[in-house]
Formats: C-alpha cells, sequence, structure tokens
C-alpha cells in the first residue's frame, strides 16, 4: 500500500507557543490530504481537507486562524498549531488520498503524538 | 454524522474467523464501504473496500449483502496482531472519511 509519513512523531511544547506537524506522501503524489485530530478513547475527528495550492476547508467549529495548514506541493502538508494551549495536546494524524496496490483510498500516517505543558 | 452501526465490542480466539459486522442501510448508490483498523497509538490501517461485490485480499474478505444495507469483514485466522479498533465507513472515493465509533476487537489466546 502508499505510505504516509509524519513529523515528529511525538512533541512537547510549552503553552503559548507554535507547533508545525508535517505529513508526506512518500510513493505517490496526493492532490488530496487530510487532517484528524483523536483523544484518548475516542474515534478520529476530521479537521480539515487540504487541497494541493488551494486554501484548505476546515470542518465546522474547527479555528482555521488556530490550526494552519500548507499544502505546497502534491507530496506535502504541513499543520501548524499556533499559540498552543494544554486543551490543543492530542493525537493529530493526517491522511494523503491515492493508489496503492491497485486501490485509490486513503492512506494514513502514524501520528504525531502533541502535549502542551 | 458516521452513517454506520457497529457493536462496541467483539471477542475472538486466536486462529479462529474473526465477523466484523456494519449495518449501512442508508447507503448511496454511488458508497463505497470501507474499512480501517486502528491498531493503539497508531494511524488507521486501510483494510479492504467494496462496492457491491465481495471483496478479497491478502488481510480479509469483504462480504456485502444484495440490497447493500449491511456488510462483514472477515479475517480469516485472527491473531493476536489482529487486535484493533474496526471502523467500517460508507462514502464515495472522492469524499472525506468520517470515522464513527468502530467495533473494539480483542483477540485472545
Amino acid at each position: 500500500g502508499a505510505v504516509v509519513s509524519q513529523h515528529p512523531s511525538r512533541v512537547i511544547c510549552k503553552s503559548g507557543t507554535s507547533v508545525k506537524i508535517e505529513c508526506r506522501s512518500l510513493d505517490f503524489q496526493a492532490t488530496t490530504m487530510f487532517w484528524y485530530r483523536q483523544f484518548p478513547k475516542k474515534s478520529l475527528m476530521l479537521m480539515a481537507t487540504s487541497n494541493e495550492g488551494s486554501k484548505a476547508t476546515y470542518e465546522q467549529g474547527v479555528e482555521k486562524d488556530k490550526f494552519l495548514i500548507n499544502h505546497a506541493s502534491l507530496t506535502l502538508s504541513t499543520l501548524t498549531v499556533t499559540s498552543a494551549h494544554p486543551e490543543d495536546s492530542s493525537f493529530y494524524i493526517c491522511s494523503a488520498r491515492g493508489w496503492g496496490g491497485g486501490q485509490e483510498t486513503q492512506y494514513f500516517g502514524p501520528g504525531t503524538r502533541l502535549l502542551v505543558l | 454524522d458516521a452513517k454506520t452501526t457497529q457493536p462496541p465490542s467483539m471477542d475472538c480466539a486466536e486462529g479462529r474467523a474473526a465477523n466484523l459486522p456494519c449495518n449501512h442501510s442508508t447507503i448511496s448508490g454511488n458508497e463505497y464501504v470501507y474499512w480501517y483498523r486502528q491498531i493503539h497509538s497508531q494511524g488507521p490501517q486501510y483494510i479492504i473496500h467494496g462496492l457491491k461485490n465481495n471483496e478479497t485480499n491478502e488481510m480479509a474478505s469483504l462480504i456485502i449483502t444484495e440490497d447493500r444495507k449491511s456488510s462483514t469483514l472477515i479475517l480469516p485466522h485472527a491473531t493476536l496482531r489482529d487486535t484493533a479498533v474496526y471502523y467500517c465507513i460508507v462514502s464515495r472515493p472522492t469524499d472525506k472519511l468520517i470515522f464513527g465509533t468502530g467495533t473494539r476487537l480483542q483477540v485472545f489466546p
């Protein structure tokens, strides 16, 4: 299947700082990438859809100025959590739509665990 | 909101087949049934998807009823490493995937 990577895998930061998370499709081009967050023992919640070369589409209730998304190339999307606060601590997961094993579907990264102190 | 209903949890003995059901009675004609699983603290892993025909790959089989209102994911010989949360999602290929609460499968020795 297609491979999606995320960096960093975990990050600890102080309250008020900004954190950037990278999502890369390693062996395919992805015109569309997605960002999810997941709280402990909860399901994945879609935050936004990122299309290469255009502005991201945010889900209702997600602050676009808080969670900045950039999709500058067909293999890279970034999520920046600005002025992070403890309530932003979560597991952030990206996915990319692409072809793998003859199937076009969404492939997910391993996730980034953010802890804001 | 998720368009599928799954049991919250299931158990399966190692080596036996795990049959995970999913109801999707409001599925539209152009929506596929996707299955993903999430092992603890990892990103979801794609398993299989189908439109109306039964599908099989190296991981699992997907059985979709003729009316497409329900489906079953079959892991033919479950192992301890198959312990995970399994998500059944209906979506068009170009749409975003919305996750429900899934089924927590526990495989025991």
